[in-house]
This record gives C-alpha cells, structure tokens and sequence, in this order.
C-alpha cells in the first residue's frame, strides 16, 4: 500500500506555544488528507478534512483558528496547533488519498503532551 | 446520526484460538464498513473492507468479517490468532454513502494474546 509519513511521532511543547504537525504522502499524490484526534480510550474523532490548494473544511466543534491546516502540495498538509493547553494534549493522526472514492491511507500518528 | 459501537474494550485470547470482534453500527443507507489494525507507535492499517456484494469479506492476515444487516454488524474473525495479532482494532463507517476517506469509528478493541 501507499506510505504516509507524520513527523514528529512525539512531540511535548509548553502551555501557549504553538507545534506543527507534518502529514506527508510519500509515493503518491495525495488532493485530499483528513486529520483526527484520539483521545485516550476514546475512537478517533475527525477534525477537518483538506483538499490541496483550498481551504480546509472543519468538523462541527472544531476551533478553525486553533487548528490550522495547510495543503499548500500534493504530498503535504499541515496541521498547527496554536497556543497550545494541556487539554490539547492527545494523538493526532492524518490520512491522505488520491482523491475520488479511493481508499486512505493513514500516517503513524504524533502524540501531542502539552505542559 | 451514523455511528460505530465496539462492546468490547479489551479481549485476552490463548494464540492458537480462534478470536471474534465485535462491531455494531448505525446508518441509514448502504454502509461502507471497514476494520483497521493499529499496533503501538503505528499508524492504521486497513485489514478488511465492505462495500457490496458478497457479506462475507476476506481481509488481510487472515482476517475475514460478516456483514449482517439485520443485526447491523460486521464482526471481524480470525480462526487461528497468532501472538502477532496483538494491537488494537477499529471498526469504521464511512461517513457518507461511498466515502472511504472520511470515516467514522468505533472506540476500538484491545486485543492481547496469551502464549
């Protein structure tokens, strides 16, 4: 299958600051990626879903100004967490296609632990 | 509204027995249904998928799932777990009748094998 990589796999950042999070298609060109978030115990949650070179469309409930995402190329999309809280803290993971009704593949996921 | 249940947080099986996870869901049209694998410090990976047809689907590793209607379920099974099925397991729906990319999920299942 194809590979889609997310960088950094862990990442602690301090109360206020800001992280990126980096989801990338490796061998293939992905026009849509989709970004959830897992809380522990809790089933993956979709927060928004990017189509490359337009703005990214967000799920009910979800900060557009908190999370920014990014698909500026067909191989990478973005996720920022901005002013980052301890509730923030939790498993980010992304998923990106070719587009049309075509099977998604997912990245490793970040663990995001906001101090 | 669509939605996923998992009963079974966690499953402890001898490796050697055969394993069945469970999956309930709630969809009013033709449910796309999927099951994923994710081990620790990895990403999902797609075991198995329905769309139409055939309600018995053969998936990867050995896995295999029912699709029944009139129960809304699609239970993943494996007749023989090997200690290498250890992970957790996600079953999905996609969220809109041929969406395989924006996916609702279960709250996953723990599974640990036994030697």
């Amino acid at each position: 299958g194809a590979v889609v990589s997310q960088h950094p796999s862990r990442v602690i950042c301090k109360s206020g600051t800001s992280v990126k999070i980096e989801c990338r298609s490796l061998d293939f060109q992905a026009t849509t990626m989709f970004w959830y978030r897992q809380f522990p115990k809790q089933s993956l949650m979709l927060m928004a879903t990017s189509n490359e070179g337009s703005k990214a469309t967000y799920e009910q409930g979800v900060e557009k100004d908190k999370f920014l995402i990014n698909h500026a190329s067909l191989t990478l999309s973005t996720l920022t967490v901005t002013s980052a809280h301890p509730e923030d803290s939790s498993f980010y993971i992304c998923s990106a296609r070719v587009g049309g009704n075509t099977e998604a593949f997912f990245g490793q996921g970040t663990r995001l632990t906001v101090v | 509204a669509q939605s996923v249940t998992q009963p079974d947080i966690h499953i402890t099986v001898s490796e050697g027995a055969s394993l069945e996870l469970r999956c309930n869901y709630s969809y009013g049209a033709t449910p796309y249904l999927f099951w994923y694998v994710q081990s620790p410090g990895q990403g999902l990976q797609l075991l198995l998928k329905y769309f139409s047809g055939d309600t018995l689907v053969q998936g990867i590793k050995g896995f295999e799932a029912e699709f029944k209607r009139s129960q809304s379920s699609f239970n993943l099974r494996k007749p023989s777990v090997h200690w290498s099925d250890a992970a957790e397991y996600f079953c999905a729906v996609g969220r809109r009748t041929g969406s395989q990319g924006n996916l609702i999920f279960g709250k996953g299942t723990k599974l640990s094998v036994k030697p």
